[in-house]
């Protein structure tokens, strides 16, 4: 079945560095969805992206889909301490359910 | 809007028990789905619903069953809990698995 894998599983860094985690997956998605988790609380949607080499931007959040649609990354600038989560990639191959990596804990150091 | 709605928030449970999992969303989406999370797991697919009257599994459904008779409620019955189940269980929502997913604020179950 369709697998998605997420590296680092674990990101510690000073407040003011960047921070990257990237998302592969086994099979070509359709589009692929990015959510954040704080601490105690529940997944929230952060962006879709659906076309190949698409490039999104929220504030300090820069979202990348692969050209072949297998892979995406979301580039964090500048981090702060408001940033600290669990970050998670899910896709679909289309017509099946989300399938979520296993996340990216990101700690930031003040 | 209240969202997407899960109760109770917390739960023990002693292995062999069954009991039931609450969920319910006011967006009128079909598209609904029940995921555990555990340490390094992520989130992981129990069972799904496309639909009123329609239910499918995921990716770990053993231990756990869902019916859908109305588009508002989707139950998850833990027939005879095992510490296994022990987990954080979220419930999601959506038009459907293109768009974004709400989450409800989990229920966290312990089994001994």
């Amino acid at each position: 079945g369709q697998q998605v894998m997420q590296i680092p599983q674990y990101q510690h860094v000073q407040e003011g560095e960047d921070f990257t985690t990237y998302c592969n997956s086994s099979t070509t998605l359709s589009n692929i969805q990015w959510y954040k988790q704080r601490p105690g609380g529940h997944p929230v949607f952060l962006i879709q992206l659906v076309k190949s080499g698409e490039v999104k931007k929220q504030k300090r959040l820069t979202f990348q889909f692969g050209e072949a649609k297998k892979n995406s990354s979301l580039h964090i600038t500048a981090t702060q301490t408001t940033d600290v989560g669990t970050y998670f990639c899910a896709g679909d191959s289309g017509n099946t359910p989300l399938v979520f990596g296993k996340g990216t804990r990101l700690s930031v150091i003040a | 809007n209240a969202g997407v709605t899960q109760t109770p928030k917390f739960q023990v449970l002693k292995t062999g028990q069954s009991m039931t999992l609450q969920c319910a969303q006011d967006m009128n989406h079909e598209y609904m789905s029940w995921y555990r999370q555990d340490p390094g797991m992520g989130l992981r697919l129990i069972h799904y619903s496309v639909g009123a009257g329609i239910t499918d599994q995921g990716e770990v459904p053993n231990g756990y069953n869902v019916s859908r008779s109305t588009t508002e409620d989707f139950p998850l019955r833990l027939l005879s809990a095992a510490p296994s189940q022990t987990s954080v269980y979220f419930c999601a929502s959506s038009r459907d698995t293109t768009y974004e997913q709400y989450f409800g604020p989990g229920t966290r179950l312990t089994v001994t």
